[in-house]
C-alpha cells in the first residue's frame, strides 16, 4: 500500500529562520512521483514540485529546495530564509505510474508552517 | 486563465438534502478528480475520472455520485447529505501522461466549503 507520512503537524518558526518540513513515502512501485502542494490560508493548492523515482538530484528554486532519497523514502523540503507569505499548510504526495491513465495522489496530512514577523 | 473551476464556492446544507458541485477545467486535460479535505486527514480521493466516458471509485465514495459530463467537466452530486459530508471538495484535473518520465501534475480549484446541519 502507498503511505506517506508528514510527522510535523505544525511548525513555527521567526521570519528568516531556515526550515525543513519531512515527508517520508511508502510505496512498493518501482517508478512512482512525489510532489508538494502550498495550501496558503486562502484555502487554493498549488503545485511547487513533482520528482521522479529515478531522479535523485536535489533541486532548488530560489529559496524553495528539495531532498530526495530513496535510501531512507524521504522527500524534504527546505524553505531558506522563511519569509511571512511562506505561511501555508505544506502537503507532500505521492502517486505510482499506472501507463498514464490512472494517476492517483496519495497525500500526507500536511504541516502547517507558521511564520512570525 | 481559468484553470479549474468549482461553483459553488460556499454551500450550506440540511441533513437529506441533495446537492450538485459543479467542476470545469478550460486546459484540455484528460482527467479529473474529486477529493474532500477534513482537518488532520489531509486530501482523500472520493472519485476519479481518467478520461471522458470513464468514472471510478476512490478511497471515500461511500454517498457520492459523479458524472463526467464532457471532457471539460465533472460533477459531484450527494445524494443525501449527511453531517459526515461537512467539508471541504476540491475538483483537480491533469493532462494525461505519455510515459513513466512524464507523469503531470494534478492542478486543483479553489475548493467548495461544505456544511450539512
Amino acid at each position: 500500500a502507498q503511505k506517506v507520512t508528514q510527522a510535523q503537524t505544525e511548525i513555527s518558526v521567526v521570519e528568516k529562520e531556515d526550515v525543513t518540513l519531512d515527508c517520508v513515502y511508502e510505496t512498493r512501485d518501482t517508478t512512482y512521483y512525489l510532489f508538494w502542494y502550498k495550501q496558503p490560508p486562502s484555502g487554493e493548492l498549488v503545485f511547487l514540485i513533482r520528482r521522479n523515482s529515478f531522479d535523485e538530484q536535489n533541486e532548488i528554486s530560489g529559496r524553495y529546495s528539495w531532498n530526495f532519497q530513496k535510501s531512507t523514502s524521504s522527500f524534504n523540503f527546505t524553505i531558506t530564509a522563511s519569509q511571512v507569505v511562506d505561511s501555508a499548510v505544506y502537503f507532500c504526495a505521492l502517486s505510482g505510474y499506472y501507463g498514464g491513465a490512472t494517476n492517483k495522489l496519495i497525500f500526507g496530512t500536511g504541516t502547517l508552517l507558521a511564520v512570525q514577523p | 486563465n481559468a484553470g479549474v473551476t468549482q461553483t459553488p464556492k460556499f454551500q450550506v446544507l440540511k441533513t437529506g438534502q441533495s446537492m450538485t458541485l459543479q467542476c470545469a477545467q478550460d486546459m484540455n486535460h484528460n482527467s479529473m478528480y474529486w477529493y474532500r479535505q477534513d482537518p488532520g486527514m489531509g486530501l482523500r480521493l472520493i472519485y476519479y475520472s481518467a478520461s471522458e466516458g470513464t468514472t471510478d471509485k476512490g478511497e471515500v465514495p461511500n454517498g457520492y455520485n459523479v458524472s463526467r459530463l464532457n471532457k471539460r467537466e465533472f460533477s459531484l452530486r450527494l445524494e443525501s447529505a449527511a453531517p459526515s459530508q461537512t467539508s471541504v471538495y476540491f475538483c483537480a484535473s491533469r493532462m494525461a501522461s505519455t510515459g513513466p518520465y512524464s507523469n503531470q501534475p494534478q492542478h486543483f480549484g479553489d475548493g467548495t466549503r461544505l456544511s450539512i446541519l
